[in-house]
């Protein structure tokens, strides 16, 4: 049964404190993306990675860091640098090639920061 | 469920109707674009996808129009379903670039039934 999978589905943490969410794919494919989603507003890149060992930031990086030691694996890190962490996260995976392939989605995580 | 569909605007359907939902984009250099669909709790989900060189394209009880003049995409969905009850995004990119999708904002569809 392949798929992404993200744990928790809900996490709460203080201000003050870093937080890192779980994302894993058995897809076996090469780029995996990391996406925040606040209320009435699109996603917004994070961070993607297109192999192993190697990763960019995205739009709203600030905040956040990421490592991808493994194919199967991106956790994202939320820092307390992070001026407003709460929000719905949700990380995505896709083949990695000439032209743009379907990013399948997990669950999500939704973090609230108090 | 989940709060992210909080003041998005709403497109209410009579169960067994058709749906429009439609999106302006923004890019003029786009050239592929994607319809997604959210429900509650969940990660979006791939619905239909074109290219800007075509101006139709229809899937299993959906159809995705692109008008390239107006920078305007909309997804019909055919006999509406309970089960179509969702947020749809409509997402951008250019082809040649793998990694950078522009997400718009959502439209909510609820179903009467």
């Amino acid at each position: 049964d392949g798929g992404i999978t993200q744990s928790p589905k809900y996490l709460f943490r203080k201000e003050g404190q870093n937080v890192t969410l779980s994302c894993e794919q058995n897809l076996n494919h090469d780029a995996m993306y990391w996406y925040r989603q606040d209320p009435g507003q699109g996603l917004r890149l994070i961070y993607y990675s297109q192999i192993v060992n190697d990763f960019q930031k995205g739009d709203i990086a600030e905040g956040y860091s990421v490592s991808r030691e493994k194919k199967e694996s991106f956790p994202l890190t939320v820092t307390s640098a992070q001026k407003n962490p709460t929000a719905f996260y949700l990380c995505a995976s896709s083949r990695q090639g000439q032209g743009i392939y379907e990013q399948y989605f997990g669950p999500g995580t939704r973090l609230t920061v108090t | 469920g989940e709060s992210v569909g909080l003041h998005l605007p709403t497109l209410s359907v009579q169960e067994g109707d058709n749906s429009i939902i439609n999106c302006a984009y923004s890019n003029s250099a786009s050239d592929y674009f994607i319809w997604y669909k959210q429900e509650s709790g969940k990660g979006p989900q791939f619905i239909i996808d074109i290219r800007s060189n075509m101006d139709k394209r229809q899937g299993q009880r959906v159809t995705v129009l692109l008008n390239k003049t107006v920078k305007h995409l909309s997804l019909q969905i055919a006999a509406t379903q309970p089960g179509d009850s969702a947020v749809y995004f409509c997402a951008e990119t250019q082809y040649s670039s793998a990694s950078k999708i522009i997400f718009g904002s959502g439209t909510r569809l609820s179903i009467r039934p």
